[in-house]
């Protein structure tokens, strides 16, 4: 079973710009969340979508949302970078089912820099 | 706001002896509490998870301990090998497994 795949791996952008992560989860997989990692931080939560819906999203701003598709692939936007966006955007994927345990496999992550 | 809280950034230990991670959270509704390792340059990978209704799970080397009255979990490897040097993480979700939370991270050193 292939795992989670992350495109692009590395990322430059500058400030202003907007950017698109793709996130592909395992398959029969409908669950996938988003992660932002920086030093220090550890993992903070961005959103999760279930079938093309969003079902929970963290603290962030308005500019980072995200999507899924029928295929259960998800996409993540950051809109008006700033440099504080610097950061490891981790993908995960899970089934989604409730009521029990539901591990996570995590991509290899997408390493964005703002200039 | 820190649900899940990792209070030591690094731990160092000697090869062969015990490795204790800790970690406490402050949600009462958390069911179930997992472990990731973490290599540089890589995705977290799933360690071991333990249920609110155990005290105690047991894989191997890796052992997970929960007291839930105060709210705090443990992550034990006997022996520890240089290999399990990386940064662990701590995570916490609740009945409806879409709102998983993670702590910082500690980073485990083990020297041989």
């Amino acid at each position: 079973k292939a795992g989670v795949t992350q495109t692009p791996r590395y990322l430059i952008k500058t400030r202003g710009q907007q950017v698109t992560l793709s996130c592909s989860p395992i398959s029969g997989h409908r669950s996938v969340s988003w992660y932002q990692q920086t030093p220090g931080q550890g993992l903070q939560f961005l959103f999760e979508y279930f079938s093309e819906t969003q079902r929970n999203k963290g603290n962030f701003p308005g500019r980072f949302s995200g999507r899924q598709f029928s295929n259960s692939r998800s996409e993540m936007n950051v809109s008006t970078l700033e440099l504080g966006d610097s950061a490891l955007y981790l993908c995960a994927s899970s089934s989604g089912n409730s009521g029990g345990s539901d591990t996570q496999y995590f991509g290899p992550g997408t390493r964005l820099t703002v200039l | 706001d820190q649900q899940v809280k990792q209070n030591s950034p690094s731990l160092s230990v000697q090869e062969g002896r015990i490795s204790i991670l800790n970690c406490d959270y402050t949600n009462s509704m958390f069911d179930y509490f997992l472990w990731y390792k973490k290599y540089p340059a890589e995705g977290p990978t799933f360690l071991i998870s333990i249920s609110s209704i155990k005290d105690k799970n047991e894989d191997g080397r890796f052992t997970v301990f929960l007291n839930k009255s105060a709210k705090h979990l443990s992550l034990h490897i006997v022996p520890s090998q240089p290999g399990d040097s990386a940064v662990y993480f701590c995570a916490a979700h609740g009945y409806n497994n879409n709102d998983m939370r993670f702590g910082a991270g500690t980073r485990l050193t083990v020297k041989p």
